[in-house]
């Protein structure tokens, strides 16, 4: 049982550049989320989907975007990199809003 | 405001003994539902429970229990007899409406707890 997978695991980008991280799930769950963990401040929610083709803003969405072209997938770019975004960053998925998320093993990101 | 309070920052004890992870939270829903997930040095998150505001039944699973009371906003955590591979980082998390018109997860700082040998 794969659950949620993210691709990369790990990326060292330069400042200015732009990168797409990968989600997809295997358990059909129609809401998907994309968090960032930084020490001390606990998981901070990015952006959410409630379906496909549907994305909204989280706690902290600046410099960020997402795409849910495909209920299985949701993708988080970052278009212009900067050294704040340096991060762990979670996908997570759950079949309703009152149901427990289910994560992936996280993509740890480091902006120079 | 914060919406999910973990004083405890780091908490260590001795194998064997009990310790218990404070979580206070803020709403003005009437609904919401709290939950508490582990992350171990490997880094993944792991659910442990979820609670919802209608249910103050305590909750005992093997050496884990949970105590949720309304009357002070406080979803605590302990562990009996504690082990070494206890130790990781633990979350509580609060899923409410207040935040827009979907329901969103808001997780604490974190606690965490390191378990001697």
């Amino acid at each position: 049982n794969a659950g949620v997978t993210q691709t990369p695991k790990f990326r060292v980008l330069k400042t200015g550049q732009s990168m797409t991280l990968l989600c997809a799930q295997d358990m059909n769950h129609e809401y998907m989320y994309w968090y960032r963990q930084d020490p001390g401040m606990g998981l901070r929610l990015i952006h959410y989907s409630v379906g496909e083709g549907t994305t909204a803003k989280g706690e902290v969405p600046d410099g960020y975007n997402v795409s849910r072209l495909k209920k299985q997938n949701f993708l988080l770019g970052l278009e212009s990199a900067a050294p704040s975004q340096t991060s762990v960053y979670f996908c997570a998925s759950s079949p309703s809003t009152v149901r427990p998320q289910h994560f992936g093993d996280g993509t740890r990101l480091s902006i120079l | 405001a914060q919406k999910v309070t973990q004083a405890q920052t780091e908490i260590s004890v001795v194998e064997k003994e009990d310790v218990t992870l404070d979580c206070v939270y803020e709403t003005r829903d009437t609904t919401y539902y709290l939950f508490w997930y582990k992350q171990p040095p490997s880094g993944e998150l792991v659910f442990l429970i979820r609670r919802n505001s209608f249910d103050e039944q305590n909750e005992i699973s093997g050496r884990y229990s949970w105590n949720f009371q309304k009357s002070t906003s406080s979803f605590n955590f302990t562990i009996t007899a504690s082990q070494v591979v206890d130790s990781a980082v633990y979350f509580c998390a609060l899923s409410d409406l207040s935040s827009g018109s979907a329901r969103q997860l808001t997780f604490g700082s974190g606690t965490q707890l390191t378990v001697l040998p």
